[in-house]
């Protein structure tokens, strides 16, 4: 079946600019992350949807990056006022979800950003 | 919160040889040890996975070990092969959220 989907795959955007990132995930899974991966790091947790909501948004840098999912499924990762050091591969992943975790996190190819 | 520590950073070996990646972590709520495997521009994918009521799970040349008490876990891939290289993240998952390792860059030398 298919994976975990993720659009654009690249994004080039200038400093201060406002743009969005699309995940789309397995179906039939209902929770959804969102990692962060800087060169050479390993991936860093940004936000975890349990459904419609936001269960754990402690991995937000900051009031610039949110992220909304309205129907369960599909998820906008938004970033306002986009700065040089949010340069990074986002990557989305989903699982069979349930709020203690513990489930297999299927990742999507990411999308690389890239901030001018 | 969750603090993933991971050693080595790289690793050369020789085909045919063993690799051994260690790590720890800090949160004692912590109880599933998803490894994942990402080679150059690609996505992480799950190799190995362990739970904190199992010490050891092996999987053809993969095997993890779990110690709960010290809080470390660690990775054994055995005769490993030029496709072994790639990076290896070890993880640990804190109510659903999973905290990295800063990975280890694995080369396999013929």
């Amino acid at each position: 079946g298919a994976g975990v989907s993720q659009t654009p795959s690249n994004k080039v955007t200038e400093k201060g600019k406002y743009v969005e990132l699309r995940c789309d995930p397995i179906s039939g899974h209902t929770a959804l992350y969102w990692y962060r991966q800087s060169l050479g790091q390993g991936p860093e947790f940004l936000i975890y949807f349990q459904g419609t909501g936001a269960a754990d948004d402690s991995g937000l840098p900051n009031d610039r990056f949110f992220a909304v999912r309205p129907e369960g499924s599909v998820s906008t990762l938004k970033i306002q006022r986009t700065e040089r050091g949010d340069s990074a591969v986002y990557l989305c992943a989903s699982s069979l979800g349930g709020l203690a975790g513990n489930n297999e996190q299927f990742f999507g190819p990411g999308t690389r950003l890239t901030v001018l | 919160g969750e603090n993933v520590e991971q050693h080595p950073s790289t690793l050369s070996v020789q085909e045919g040889d063993s690799a051994v990646i260690k790590c720890t972590y800090s949160d004692s709520a912590s109880n599933y040890f998803p490894w994942y495997k990402q080679e150059l521009g690609k996505r992480p994918q799950l190799i190995i996975d362990i739970r904190s009521n199992v010490g050891e799970k092996k999987d053809q040349r993969i095997a993890v070990t779990l110690n709960k008490t010290a809080k470390h876990f660690s990775l054994h891939i055995t005769e490993t092969q030029p496709e072994d290289s790639a990076v290896y993240f070890c993880t640990a998952d804190s109510w659903g959220k999973l905290q990295f390792g800063a990975g280890t860059q694995v080369v396999v030398t013929p």
